[in-house]
């Protein structure tokens, strides 16, 4: 199975600034199976990008994907309030579908 | 609005079989692939399978041996069961929509503690 490995595992930010965060495959991914998640204590996962950089309906712009084969990246141009939380990378190779480790962004 | 909900017990004890049932409203179960994921403090997000609304499935290899989901498309809802569960199976477990078009989860279940306890 493809291990994804996120990092960092904790990003200390202000709101204002600007976050990125890591999302590295075990082997190559096709960008199309490459989702990223936001989850906020308590609940579910949301789904933000897809595609590697495509934003999901309602995802607000400042949110935006890119990366190919092993090396994909989220970016939160510019930190709201509401954007302090955990999020992760997900693929899915036709075998088996995983999850990343998550990266917690924190004020 | 799609809405899923997941119900079943919340603890069951060693060696037992857990059991899990996910209702779809605002949708028909009878499109889309239906899984189930799972979340631990220590490994995280875990697919555990899906399920269609034909009944085909897939589960993760790792859990294969232990893990059966079905489906009621009169009743618009799936189900999980995994037998001879250990501590190592108490989680959060939620049900969720895959989205064909985006290769994720659409709509998610709030999720369901479970603990596997005597």
């Amino acid at each position: 199975e493809i291990v994804l490995t996120q990092s960092p595992g904790t990003l200390s930010l202000s709101p204002g600034e600007r976050a990125t965060l890591s999302c590295r495959a075990s082997r190559s991914v096709s960008s199309s199976y490459l989702t990223w998640y936001q989850q906020k204590p308590g609940q579910a996962p949301r789904l933000l990008i897809y595609g590697a950089s495509s934003r999901a309906t309602g995802i607000p712009e400042r949110f935006s994907g890119s990366g190919s084969g092993t090396d994909f990246t989220l970016t939160i141009s510019r930190l709201e309030p509401e954007d302090f939380a955990v999020y992760y990378c997900q693929q899915y190779d036709s075998s088996v579908l995983t999850f990343g480790g998550g990266t917690k962004v924190e004020i | 609005q799609v809405q899923l909900q997941e119900s079943g017990p919340g603890l069951v004890k060693p060696s037992e079989t857990l059991s899990l049932t996910c209702t779809v409203s605002g949708a028909s179960i009878s499109s889309y692939y239906w899984n189930w994921i799972r979340q631990t403090p220590g490994k995280g997000l875990e697919w555990i399978g899906y399920i269609s609304y034909s009944g085909s499935s897939k589960y993760n290899p790792s859990l294969k041996s232990r893990v059966t989901m079905s489906v009621d498309t009169s009743k618009n809802h799936f189900s999980l069961k995994v037998t001879s569960v250990t501590a190592a199976d108490t989680a959060v477990y939620y049900c969720g929509r895959w989205s064909s078009s985006w290769h994720g989860y659409d709509n998610w279940g709030q999720g369901t503690p479970v603990t596997v306890s005597s």
